[in-house]
């Protein structure tokens, strides 16, 4: 079945350090891929998303790009900020042309950003 | 719009207790599901609907019931709460769309302990 591996964390950064949080994945169709955020005592936000391969997802600074080839979609973000400081989920949506309506969620991998 | 809403936000159950997890959305969407978040395990899926008088397992299913008689609400029954169902609980919706469904949006989640 579909799976999303995510790098473990915790993982601690000095402010406006550059941030990369690795996210391969397996299917057997055409995935969409997707990057959730959870702040601390919230539900989970979409923060980016990509439907094809090569698509780049961009929001809020944060940036990842769908790789086919490699079946990865690793989170990107050039300068960290304290209020980035939260619970990071990788995510697939597996088109199957029949219709699926579940989400495979990564483990998470918290992100701890200091002053 | 008030998107998705749970009540309680926080629960403390006995061993054996039935109780009643709500969850409501105001945004006309036709797929609901119930995650768990556990640590180190990310959110698994325990039921879903994808529309009224519908629903379907997860990944994680035994020891909860569902039910869907409208749109807007998609509660979570415990039938006889065990020590294993502490966990925090989400809800998220979504529209149905071909091929599968679009962007979830998530609830503020309910924290449940049982003792």
């Amino acid at each position: 079945g579909d799976s999303v591996t995510q790098m473990e964390g915790p993982v601690t950064l000095s402010e406006e350090a550059f941030l990369t949080i690795n996210c391969t994945y397996t299917a057997t169709g055409y995935p969409s891929l997707f990057w959730y955020v959870q702040y601390p005592g919230e539900g989970l936000q979409l923060l980016l998303k990509a439907t094809k391969a090569d698509d780049k997802g961009s929001n809020k600074g944060f940036e990842a790009t769908y790789r086919k080839e490699t079946t990865s979609f690793h989170l990107e973000k050039g300068s960290v900020q304290v209020s980035d400081s939260a619970v990071y989920f990788c995510a697939l949506r597996e088109y199957s042309g029949a219709g699926s309506y579940q989400l495979t969620f990564g483990k998470g991998t918290k992100l701890s950003v200091i002053p | 719009n008030a998107g998705v809403t749970q009540t309680p936000k926080f629960q403390v159950l006995k061993t054996g207790q039935s109780m009643t997890l709500q969850c409501a959305q105001d945004m006309n969407h036709e797929y609901m599901s119930w995650y768990r978040q556990d640590p180190g395990m990310g959110l698994r899926l325990i039921h879903y609907s994808v529309g009224a008088g519908i629903t379907d397992q997860g990944e994680v299913p035994n020891g909860y019931n569902v039910s869907r008689s409208t749109t807007e609400d998609f509660p979570l029954r415990l039938l006889s709460a065990a020590p294993s169902q502490t966990s925090v609980y989400f809800c998220a919706s979504s529209y149905a769309q071909r091929g599968g469904i679009g962007e979830q949006f998530f609830g503020p989640g309910t924290r449940l302990t049982v003792l």
